[in-house]
């Protein structure tokens, strides 16, 4: 079984529109999660770490429960630069495992 | 922005040569990361250290070493290159110390192996 699990999508929505990814970790000892961007044929860069109490940043909203070992991250309001893959990341201590991404095309 | 640096960014090589590919970060960050990443798919950790004189395998540590003789300094190197191994190489740093583990990462290495 992977250590995280993602949706690879891809998502297409129009601009302006609401979207959300999932993702799930195998660890119940994992004691930190990010989102990270990536675009096509980048390296990845941190997009937000997510905590324990869910947090904000602009029109991205991402959302931890440990319960059911579940991550969740918001885009509202989608802009053509959002367009990327975005991948999952989970740190139970010793390393971190990446999921493999929901890609995401953001249309005009 | 990260100030961690990959070279070469494209390297095209023969079956059986042997090849060492360059990391190096001015950030002072312990701990650094090798991950090799296919098309599509997650991240796969190679080797890591956390710091001067410590390496560890991770998953794919197989078939390649590493050395961390200066802080700044992580190179990668495949003693016989295989087809097998291209692939696109990603080094990382994190800096030390609770509520850090922001991973940094380079450009990137683009390995094509003929």
């Amino acid at each position: 079984r992977k250590e995280v699990e993602q949706d690879p999508g891809p998502f297409n929505v129009p601009e302006g529109a609401t979207v959300a990814f999932n993702c799930t970790y195998s660890n119940s000892a994992s004691q930190s999660f990010f989102w990270y961007r990536q675009d096509c044929r980048k390296e990845p860069k941190l997009l937000m770490s997510v905590y324990s109490s869910g947090n904000e940043d602009g029109r991205f909203t991402a959302q931890l429960n440990r319960a059911s070992q579940y991550i969740s991250l918001l885009i509202r309001d989608s802009k053509l630069s959002d367009s990327a893959t975005y991948l999952c990341v989970v740190f139970p201590g010793n390393q971190f495992y990446f999921g493999t991404g929901t890609s995401l095309t953001v249309i005009p | 922005e990260a100030d961690i640096y990959q070279t070469p960014r494209y390297l095209v090589i023969g079956t059986g040569k042997k090849i060492t590919l360059e990391c190096s970060q001015t950030m002072g960050h312990d701990k650094m990361y090798w991950y090799q990443q296919d098309p599509g798919m997650e991240l796969h950790l190679i080797h890591y250290s956390y710091g001067v004189n410590s390496t560890e395998k991770g998953d794919l540590s197989s078939e390649s070493t590493v050395s961390r003789i200066r802080t700044e300094h992580f190179p990668l190197t495949l003693e016989s290159a295989r087809p097998s191994h291209t692939s696109q190489y990603l080094c990382a740093s994190n800096p030390p110390g609770e509520g850090t583990d922001t991973q940094y990462f380079g450009p990137g290495t683009r390995l094509t192996v003929l």
